[in-house]
């Protein structure tokens, strides 16, 4: 079946340092990928997506590359602020509609 | 951005109990999902209402059971509660059109915890 796989943490950076989270999938088809970010006591937002090979989601100084030849939607972002601290979860959505299977979460801590 | 409310935000039962928790829709959508949350892990899927339908089932057993309502508003009731279940539930509302994989907006989710 469908499954996400990302890199464990936690990630340590200090500020205005270089943050890449590793996130490969194995699927069926065609899926859609996402980003979700979970702050502390809160629900999961959604974070950027893409829905095609060689798409890229970006927000708020975040991207992703969708990559079907790695099956990989590694996210990025040059230089992070303190407020970045949160989990991130990677996501598809595949061949079952509204059925998204999360990866295990990456615990960002970014440091003054 | 997102509207999706839960209740309540923590509850403690014990074991063999039953449990409700509730969700409301974020306005427009007509599609919700419940997802468990066990700690240090990523949300599991334990199933998606649309038009008052179950539209999809995750690996969880039958004591795992949901309704929507007209106004989209959704429960989820767990029976016969185990250790195991204790965990975060977060429930997740969308827009079903066509065959698009739309997006999820989330509650913030109910912590539930079984002694």
């Amino acid at each position: 079946g469908d499954s996400v796989t990302q890199m464990e943490g936690p990630v340590t950076l200090s500020e205005e340092a270089f943050l890449t989270i590793n996130c490969t999938y194995t699927a069926t088809g065609y899926p859609s990928l996402f980003w979700y970010v979970q702050y502390p006591g809160e629900g999961l937002q959604l974070l950027l997506k893409a829905t095609k090979a060689d798409d890229k989601g970006s927000n708020k100084g975040f991207e992703a590359t969708y990559r079907k030849e790695t099956t990989s939607f590694h996210l990025e972002k040059g230089s992070v602020q303190v407020s970045d601290s949160a989990v991130y979860f990677c996501a598809l959505s595949g061949t079952s509609w509204g059925k998204f299977q999360f990866g295990a979460g990456t615990q960002v801590v970014v440091t003054p | 951005e997102t509207g999706v409310t839960q209740s309540p935000t923590h509850l403690i039962k014990t074991r063999g109990q039953q449990v409700t928790l509730r969700c409301s829709s974020q306005s427009g959508h007509n599609t919700v999902s419940w997802y468990q949350q066990a700690l240090g892990q990523g949300p599991q899927f334990i199933f998606q209402y649309y038009r008052e339908e179950e539209n999809g089932r995750g690996n969880f057993p039958p004591r795992f059971s949901g309704l929507q309502f007209p106004n989209y508003s959704s429960e989820l009731n767990v029976n016969a509660l185990e250790l195991d279940d204790s965990a975060l539930y977060l429930c997740a509302s969308s827009f079903k059109q066509g065959a698009t994989n739309e997006k999820l907006f989330f509650g913030s989710g109910t912590q539930l915890s079984v002694l």
